[in-house]
């Protein structure tokens, strides 16, 4: 089975940063994902690690340690528009279905 | 980019009635779609996994004869909710995916049950 552990909500200051954690146990590991889940709104993907290190995309970055089984969801230069619900998600050595953290509700104050 | 349409966006109906939700991959081939529900302030639960061409696997807890799933094409499935009821009240959301691809969701649907 498959177990993932997210906080479940977190306070930044905009323009500031945040590092969601995310820490995983499964049966077999074929990729992390990281979503982004406004209120009332279907998830956006934001990123996607399968190997060991380090992945930026513009103001957000997903790291990721296979050995660990822990991965971080960085956003940098916080704007009110990124408070939402961060949702990591694994996907297991099956290959096709994902198994979602509970979510990490981010709420930026000005 | 991939883009997933999920239609109707917002259901309202009596108790009893059986309501269908279209998924559709507007530009790129579905190689398998996922039924995930969710309730307020609480993650995305996966339904069921569906392929093209063959039987929906469902996951535990789940009522196959309930939450019927049909996926004619590479780029249509359906859910049927039959003879729903209040507790079926939730936000129903569907995804596809192509090999080596992530997912990518419709804008979901929102079904309350009166």
């Amino acid at each position: 089975g498959q177990n993932i552990d997210q906080p479940t909500e977190m306070t930044a200051t905009e323009g500031a940063i945040v590092q969601i954690n995310c820490t995983y146990q499964t049966s077999g590991f074929n990729g992390l994902f990281w979503y982004q889940q406004h209120a009332g709104e279907a998830p956006t993907f934001l990123s996607y690690n399968v190997l060991d290190g380090l992945e930026e995309k513009g103001r957000f970055s997903s790291f990721l340690s296979r050995s660990k089984g822990y991965s971080y969801l960085l956003l940098k230069e916080l704007q009110m528009k990124d408070s939402a619900s961060y949702l990591c998600a694994v996907r297991g050595a099956a290959g096709n279905k994902l198994t979602f953290g509970g979510g990490t509700r981010v709420l930026v104050k000005p | 980019g991939a883009v997933v349409s999920q239609h109707p966006s917002r259901v309202i109906c009596k108790s009893g009635t059986s309501v269908k939700i279209e998924c559709r991959s507007l530009d790129f081939q579905a190689t398998t779609m996922f039924w995930y529900r969710q309730f307020p302030k609480q993650s995305l639960m996966l339904m069921a996994t569906s392929n093209e061409g063959s039987k929906a696997t469902y996951e535990q807890g789940v009522e196959k004869d309930k939450f019927l799933i049909n996926h004619a094409s590479l780029t249509l499935s359906t859910l049927t909710v039959t003879s729903a009821h209040p507790e079926d009240s939730s936000f129903y959301i569907c995804s596809a995916r192509s090999a080596n691809q992530p997912q990518h969701f419709g804008d979901g649907t929102r079904l309350s049950i009166l």
